[in-house]
């Protein structure tokens, strides 16, 4: 089975704090995602990654940036974090162009920004 | 971005009825995938559908790849109390590995 891990299941933290969300996979997919998720939104795409060191902006990627130095892991960074991104995090991974294959979810992280 | 339109929004269900849901687009997709999540937890894949016209089941689960390839339902037949949660679809565009979600719809089921 695949297994997607996020660092963090709740986070809380301050207006102008640099945050980091962390997730591993154990599947050696070339793909990896951010999402968010918010009520009524579904979600929706931050960044996502098709290999080491390489990234591509997503629906949302303001205020956000990340990074990927080695395959099975992809992390997500709030440079200056506002209370507009509170919201849960979703990290997923999948394999690269291979037609229809799925993408695979962590359990979230529940950010809160006060 | 893009997102599909999924209804209904939510629904509040007896225990023992069937649930029918679906998904709309106005762009052609190559694979549709249908999600649940539970509270707390991220979404899990129930079901994937790789062709027009596919019909797929896992347990009381039915999906639908629709014949335009624009469309896909999921059915729950005999729900049961373990069937609450968030259903998402998703759909793949082309060659691309990106999905584009629908909205979800919160099922409610009570005994």
């Amino acid at each position: 089975d695949v297994k997607v891990t996020q660092s963090s299941r709740y986070l809380v933290k301050r207006t102008g704090e640099k945050v980091f969300l962390e997730c591993v996979q154990d599947m050696d997919h070339e793909n990896m995602f951010w999402y968010r998720q918010d009520p009524g939104l579904g979600l929706r795409l931050i960044y996502f990654s098709y290999d080491v060191k390489m990234k591509e902006k997503g629906d949302i990627p303001e205020g956000y940036s990340v990074s990927r130095e080695k395959k099975e892991r992809f992390s997500l960074i709030l440079e200056s974090a506002s209370t507009n991104q509170t919201s849960m995090y979703l990290c997923a991974s999948s394999l690269r162009l291979v037609a229809g294959q799925p993408q695979h979810f962590g359990d979230g992280t529940r950010l809160s920004i006060l | 971005g893009q997102q599909l339109n999924q209804s209904p929004q939510s629904m509040f269900i007896q225990e023992g009825e069937d649930v029918s849901m679906n998904c709309t687009s106005s762009s052609i997709f190559n694979t549709w995938l249908w999600y649940k999540q539970e509270p707390g937890e991220g979404p899990v894949l129930l079901i994937a559908l790789y062709k027009a016209g596919e019909l797929t089941s896992n347990g009381r689960l039915t999906a639908q790849f629709g014949i335009t390839r624009k469309d896909s339902f999921l059915n729950i037949s005999a729900s049961i109390p373990s069937d609450v949660g968030i259903y998402f679809c998703a759909g793949q565009l082309g060659n691309t590995d990106k999905l584009i979600f629908g909205t979800g719809t919160r099922l409610q089921v009570f005994p």
